[in-house]
């Protein structure tokens, strides 16, 4: 079946400006994230969410990032007056409800510049 | 607060040989999991294996296996016969054991693995 898919797959945007990265689940994973990956920082949770429950915010950077998730399925993450420090790979995964393990799968990311 | 620790930034194996890439990691939850990822030079993270911290045996899948030490606090991936097509970073990683965060993983530095024929 299809995986996670993320779009675009890479977005150069001039500093100030807004942009969203959309991210499309494996169909029927309860379970969604957005993690960040660059060089000085590595890999870093951003945002989760499960279900209805709401979502756990604890690693958003600043109030310029936010995210949403609507109908279960589909999220878009949006980082509002971007910066040169934004720049990364934005990855997004999902898991499956009802599994011991709660493996991530991932989609190809998402690589942001920002000039 | 968990952390996760690769203290090899890289490793090089020899095709058809094994190769332990070495993790530990920082918790006082006496519940977690443990997982790898591979990285490929095309970027997407590949689901490798997982050890629940109340696993009595190591995990095992097809070539990867994990040494899980508890009381070392150590979980570290060995690859048998290395393939060519193994060459990649390698992530390890710790889930929250549970409350609303139960998903989130803490990732380690990565270890860089290139496999020389």
């Amino acid at each position: 079946g299809a995986g996670v898919s993320q779009s675009p797959s890479n977005k150069v945007t001039e500093k100030g400006k807004d942009v969203e990265l959309r991210c499309d689940p494996i169909s029927g994973h309860t379970a969604l994230y957005w993690y960040r990956q660059s060089l000085g920082q590595g890999l870093e949770f951003l945002i989760y969410f499960q279900g209805n429950s709401a979502p756990d915010k604890s690693g958003l950077p600043s109030d310029r990032f936010s995210a949403e998730r609507t109908g279960g399925s589909v999220s878009t993450l949006t980082i509002q007056r971007t910066q040169q420090e934004d720049s990364a790979v934005y990855l997004c995964a999902s898991s499956p409800p009802g599994t011991v393990t709660y493996e991530q799968y991932f989609g190809p990311g998402t690589r942001l510049t920002v000039t | 607060a968990q952390k996760i620790t690769q203290t090899q930034p890289g490793m090089f194996v020899q095709e058809k040989e094994a190769v332990t890439l070495d993790c530990t990691y920082d918790t006082s939850d006496p519940s977690y999991g443990l997982f790898w990822y591979k990285q490929p030079s095309s970027g997407e993270m590949i689901f490798l294996i997982y050890q629940g911290s109340y696993d009595q045996q190591n995990a095992t899948e097809g070539r990867y296996s994990l040494n899980f030490q508890k009381a070392r606090k150590s979980a570290n991936l060995v690859i048998s016969a290395s393939q060519l097509g193994d060459s990649a970073m390698y992530f390890c990683a710790m889930r929250r054991p549970g409350g609303t965060s139960y998903g989130k993983l803490t990732f380690g530095q990565g270890t860089i693995l290139t496999v020389h024929p």
